[in-house]
This record gives structure tokens, C-alpha cells and sequence, in this order.
């Protein structure tokens, strides 16, 4: 149990589209999604932290009007890069927690997008 | 906000060795550390975790310490294997994960 899926798992785009990435919860509830982005030899760095049903909680210099996430449901999150740019190349890897009071998360296969 | 410091950065030991990874942190509240592998253009899969309430947890060839006075944690494999080749991540929790910066393991056959 406890499994959480991205898709699409890679994505090229041209600069100045916006790419949509998703992270559901297949097998629980999840009221809360992180999203992290992570550069080649390099950790994972949290972007926002996602509640369900409201705003994201975006870390320090995270612009929240370019990577827009909307948490509408217990089992999905979904993660908008705006008007993507060479330097949003990365790999961005989703995680869920099952509880608010359960730090435990569970990570998705990650996605990597290009932008050309 | 918290802050996990991890060493070494790259760890190169005999096929059969042990391996030894460590870290701190900042934040004296946090209260969940997980070690995480990742593979190449994989995301991190959790292979041991242990809270505040408990000072050593062993799972077979993996254990992890945590000195919360000292606010260390460490990560030791036992008769390492080629296939832990991996990078390897600590972090520490309260209720977002914060990662360290990571080792890259290898395994020397």
C-alpha cells in the first residue's frame, strides 16, 4: 500500500508553454502533497506544500504565479509550470502524507521536464 | 527553518564492507528522521526511518542512531553489496521533510 504516481514521468516543451504534472494517491487518502524539485548531482528541495482544499504554502523564493499547484481532492495534486523557460529544466518529484499528524511521506517516480 | 547537513559526499567502500553516513540537523523539534536511496532518474524510495522516542532501530543489514542532544543521526549498511550503489539522503521532519544534501555510494567489487 501506500503507492503514489506522476505522470508523465518526462516531458520536453517549448519555452513559454506551460506544463501540467500530476501526483495522485492510489491507494490513500492524502491530505497533504509536497513538491520538490531536484537539479542534476543535487538533494531534493521543497517547492510548496499542498493541503487539500486550500492554498499552497510556497518556501522562500518560489514564485507561486509560476509553478501553480492545485490540491482539489484527497488523491491528487497537480503541479503547473507557466511559461516554462530552459533554466525550469529538472527533475520534480511529488510526496504525500496519509495524515496532517503523520510525517511519514510517500514519493512519486518523479518527472523529468526539458524545456527546449 | 530546518537545516540537514549531510557527510560524506561521495563514499567509496570494499564489496563486503561497512558504510557509514552521517548527519545533523537544526531544528531541535523535529522528530522524524528517514533515509532515503535514490537511483538514477528514480525518486527517493524510504529504506529506514526512525523518531525522537527511539535512539537506535536496526532493519537486517541497515541501522540507524540518532543523538537527539546532539542533534546527530547516522545511517550504517553492513556487508555492503553492489547493489547499494546509490545516492543515499538523510532528513528530518516535524511536518515537511527537509533533505540533506546526500552521499553518493559506491560499492567496489
Amino acid at each position: 500500500g501506500a503507492v503514489v504516481s506522476q505522470h508523465p514521468s518526462w516531458v520536453i516543451c517549448k519555452s513559454g508553454t506551460s506544463v501540467k504534472i500530476e501526483c495522485r494517491s492510489l491507494d490513500f487518502q492524502a491530505t497533504t502533497m509536497f513538491w520538490y524539485r531536484q537539479f542534476p548531482k543535487q538533494s531534493l528541495m521543497l517547492m510548496a506544500t499542498s493541503n487539500e482544499g486550500s492554498k499552497a504554502t510556497y518556501e522562500q523564493g518560489v514564485e507561486k504565479d509560476k509553478f501553480l499547484i492545485n490540491h482539489a481532492s484527497l488523491t491528487l495534486s497537480t503541479l503547473t509550470v507557466t511559461s516554462a523557460h530552459p533554466e525550469d529544466s529538472s527533475f520534480y518529484i511529488c510526496s504525500a502524507q496519509k495524515g496532517r499528524e503523520d510525517t511519514e511521506a510517500f514519493f512519486g517516480q518523479g518527472t523529468r521536464l526539458t524545456v527546449v | 527553518g530546518e537545516n540537514v547537513e549531510q557527510h560524506p559526499s561521495t563514499l567509496s567502500v570494499q564489496e563486503g564492507d561497512s558504510a557509514v553516513i552521517k548527519c545533523t540537523y537544526s531544528d531541535s523539534a523535529s522528530n522524524y528522521f528517514p533515509w532515503y536511496k535514490q537511483e538514477l532518474g528514480k525518486g527517493p524510495q524510504l529504506i529506514i526511518d526512525i523518531r525522537s522516542n527511539v535512539g537506535e532501530k536496526k532493519d537486517q543489514r541497515i541501522a540507524v542512531t540518532l543523538n537527539k542532544t546532539a542533534k546527530h543521526f547516522s545511517l550504517h549498511i553492513t556487508e555492503t553489496q553492489p547493489e547499494d550503489s546509490a545516492v543515499y539522503f538523510c532528513a528530518a521532519a516535524l511536518s515537511k521533510i527537509i533533505f540533506g544534501s546526500g552521499t553518493r555510494l559506491s560499492i567496489r567489487p
